[in-house]
């Protein structure tokens, strides 16, 4: 079935540096791919995505690319500050069924 | 709009006896889901839907039932509780040609001892 792979499972940068986190996913269909952002004790919140005919997108602080052929994609965050301190979460879906994947999420840690 | 809401926020049960986790969502999205979540192990689908009447298992469905009779509700009933179901739970929602991914309800903690 499908399947996505996150890693690192736990990231610790200092305050100022950028911080890479990388997914894989197996199902070759998928088409779409949100990151997520889950403070201690809420609910997971969209912080960036993209679609499968797009390389690259960027939002201020935050990136995320994408390798279809190698099925990789990765979430990109510079300059980072306390408050990104918190678990991402990367998913792959397809189109028309919205059945997302989730992977097992990376906790990061910014060092002040 | 409230968004997702969900009910209850915490819920302690006796292995055996059976629930309701309650999810209703005011953007007209169509498709639903349920997630359950532990540590380490991220997010697992349990049950999703594309529409009222339409629904399908996902990772982890065992020991769950789930039914979309209206648009805004998707329950999720736990059939008889076990000590494994001890998670929380969201649920989602979201729709087709959205740009913003599914919007997630804020959780229920549940404990089954």
């Amino acid at each position: 079935g499908e399947n996505v792979e996150q890693h690192p499972s736990t990231l610790s940068v200092q305050e100022g540096d950028s911080a890479v986190i990388k997914c894989t996913y197996s199902d070759s269909a998928s088409n779409y791919f949100p990151w997520y952002k889950q403070e201690l004790g809420k609910r997971p919140q969209l912080i960036i995505d993209i679609r499968s005919n797009v390389g690259e997108k960027k939002d201020q602080r935050i990136a995320v690319t994408l390798n279809k052929t190698a099925k990789h994609f990765s979430l990109h965050i510079t300059e980072t500050q306390p408050e990104d301190s918190a678990v991402y979460f990367c998913a792959a879906t397809t189109s028309g069924t919205y059945k997302y994947i989730f992977g097992t999420g990376t906790r990061l840690k910014v060092l002040a | 709009n409230a968004g997702v809401t969900q009910t209850p926020k915490f819920q302690v049960l006796k292995t055996g006896q059976s629930m309701t986790l309650q999810c209703a969502q005011d953007m007209n999205h169509e498709y639903m889901s349920w997630y359950r979540q532990d540590p380490g192990m991220g997010l697992r689908l349990i049950h999703y839907s594309v529409g009222a009447g339409i629904t399908d298992q996902g990772e982890v469905p065992n020991g769950y039932n789930v039914s979309r009779s209206t648009t805004e509700d998707f329950p999720l009933r736990l059939l008889s509780a076990a000590p494994s179901q001890t998670s929380v739970y969201f649920c989602a929602s979201s729709s087709p040609g959205t740009a913003y991914g599914y919007t997630f309800g804020s959780g229920t903690r549940l404990t089954v001892v």
